[in-house]
């Protein structure tokens, strides 16, 4: 089964902290997310990377950064986190060719900005 | 562009009753279509999916048919379970991206 493990589930930061929010995939899949969830908006797309050192703007991307230095590993940086950035975080991975190919989800971070 | 409608809930069930929630899509191209489920705390799991036009995607008693004429991939099941409740999310797939529907829960009633 893929694998998709997301290094903290709860986190509490401070207003104006630098947050790193980490991912590691075990299947060698191409592509790698990063979402944010609230109640009532769904999912939305903060950065996507199709390969290493490769990344994408998605539809919310302020405010965050990413880095993709291996394959396996994608990382979410707040630069300054804000009580806006309180929120739950899933990292997902999926194989980048086929269009059936599925996208796969760690269970989540939650982050809590004071 | 790329969109998933899906419909408002909470959709509140008794056990054993039959549920529909409804999905529509707008893409560019030919996508694949998903039905994933959230369940309290976790991350997204797979529930389902359909590649092409006419497929149908089905597991665990759950359904839905890629219907191309009316852009619909409405999620059924006959006879839904107290463990059904959870949310569940309609998605496609154009090229290497996601396009996740607004999620609806559901909540089945003993």
């Amino acid at each position: 089964d893929v694998k998709v493990t997301q290094s903290s589930r709860y986190l509490v930061k401070r207003t104006g902290e630098k947050v790193f929010l980490e991912c590691v995939q075990d299947m060698d899949h191409e592509n790698m997310f990063w979402y944010r969830q609230d109640p009532g908006l769904g999912l939305r797309l903060i950065y996507f990377s199709y390969d290493v050192k490769m990344k994408e703007k998605g539809d919310i991307p302020e405010g965050y950064s990413v880095s993709r230095e291996k394959k396996e590993r994608f990382s979410l940086i707040l630069e300054s986190a804000s009580t806006n950035q309180t929120s739950m975080y899933l990292c997902a991975s999926s194989l980048g060719a086929g269009t059936g190919n599925t996208i796969y989800f760690g269970e989540g971070s939650w982050l809590t900005v004071v | 562009g790329n969109s998933v409608t899906q419909m408002e809930g909470p959709v509140t069930l008794s056990e054993e009753a039959f549920l529909t929630i409804n999905c529509t899509y707008t893409a560019t191209g030919y996508p694949s279509l998903f039905w994933y489920v959230q369940y309290p705390g976790e991350g997204l799991q797979l529930l389902l999916k359909a590649t092409k036009a006419d497929d149908k995607g089905s597991n665990k008693g759950f359904e839905a048919t890629y219907r191309k004429e009316t852009t619909s991939f409405h999620l059924e099941k006959g006879s839904v379970q107290v463990s059904d409740s959870a949310v569940y999310f309609c998605a496609l797939r154009s090229f290497n991206k996601f396009y996740f529907g607004s999620g609806t829960k559901l909540n089945v009633k003993p």
